[in-house]
């Protein structure tokens, strides 16, 4: 069972270049989030989806963008990289409902030059 | 709006100590609460919820609704507690949005 598969584990960008996060889940769940991990921070969120074709923004969304066309799949994009964008991001979903668990990705490390 | 406030970055204890890390919320529905663990170089997993009312691995989380908190209680630390802790809030009402405090870092020393 893969669970949350989340590539790449590791990326180097120069500034300005673009670059997609690519988040799969075989678990049939309706909800899929992006997070991102920064020292003292915590996690924040990003993007989220309820469901194919729906999206919302987080907390912090400003400079990513993130599409819904299958269940499967939550894509983030970095629109133009800046080093404010280093960090650890992570994917996670879940059944919609009443106290369901997170299932989080392995996250992407992503180091901004 | 929905806020988790974790009042210690880190926390230090020893093996066989008691330990406590606190979590209080912000919310003015009735919220789904959840301990979170990630523990080194692996992902966040659940911990514990709310609703469940159980132990796992030795901790629990009393939900007390008069002061809004929800801490992560255990009698007797284990050098294998060492990790990261996050409370979370999950919003009722269809956004499905799961809001993460700052994180707790938890050492226990031998």
């Amino acid at each position: 069972n893969a669970g949350v598969t989340q590539t790449p584990k590791f990326q180097v960008l120069k500034t300005g270049q673009s670059m997609t996060l690519q988040c799969a889940q075989d678990m049939n769940h309706e909800y899929m989030s992006w997070y991102r991990q920064d020292p003292g921070m915590g996690l924040r969120l990003i993007h989220y989806s309820v469901g194919a074709g729906i999206t919302d923004q987080g907390e912090v969304p400003n400079g990513y963008n993130v599409s819904r066309s299958t269940t499967e799949d939550f894509p983030l994009r970095l629109l133009s990289a800046a080093p404010s964008q280093t960090s650890v991001y992570f994917c996670a979903s879940s059944y919609r409902g009443w106290n369901t668990e997170a299932f989080f990705g392995q996250g992407t490390r992503l180091t901004v030059v | 709006a929905q806020r988790v406030t974790q009042p210690e970055k880190l926390l230090s204890v020893f093996k066989g100590a008691p330990v406590e890390l606190k979590c209080n919320y912000s919310y003015s529905g009735s919220p789904e609460l959840f301990w979170y663990v990630q523990y080194s170089r692996q992902r966040l997993q659940l911990l514990l919820r709310h609703i469940s009312r159980e132990s796992i691995k030795g901790f629990t989380a009393d939900l007390n609704k008069g002061e809004t908190s929800f801490h992560l209680k255990k009698p007797f630390a284990q050098e294998e507690d060492s990790a990261m802790y996050y409370c979370a809030l999950k919003a009722q009402g269809g956004s499905e949005k799961l809001v993460f405090g700052k994180g707790t870092k938890l050492t226990v020393n031998p």
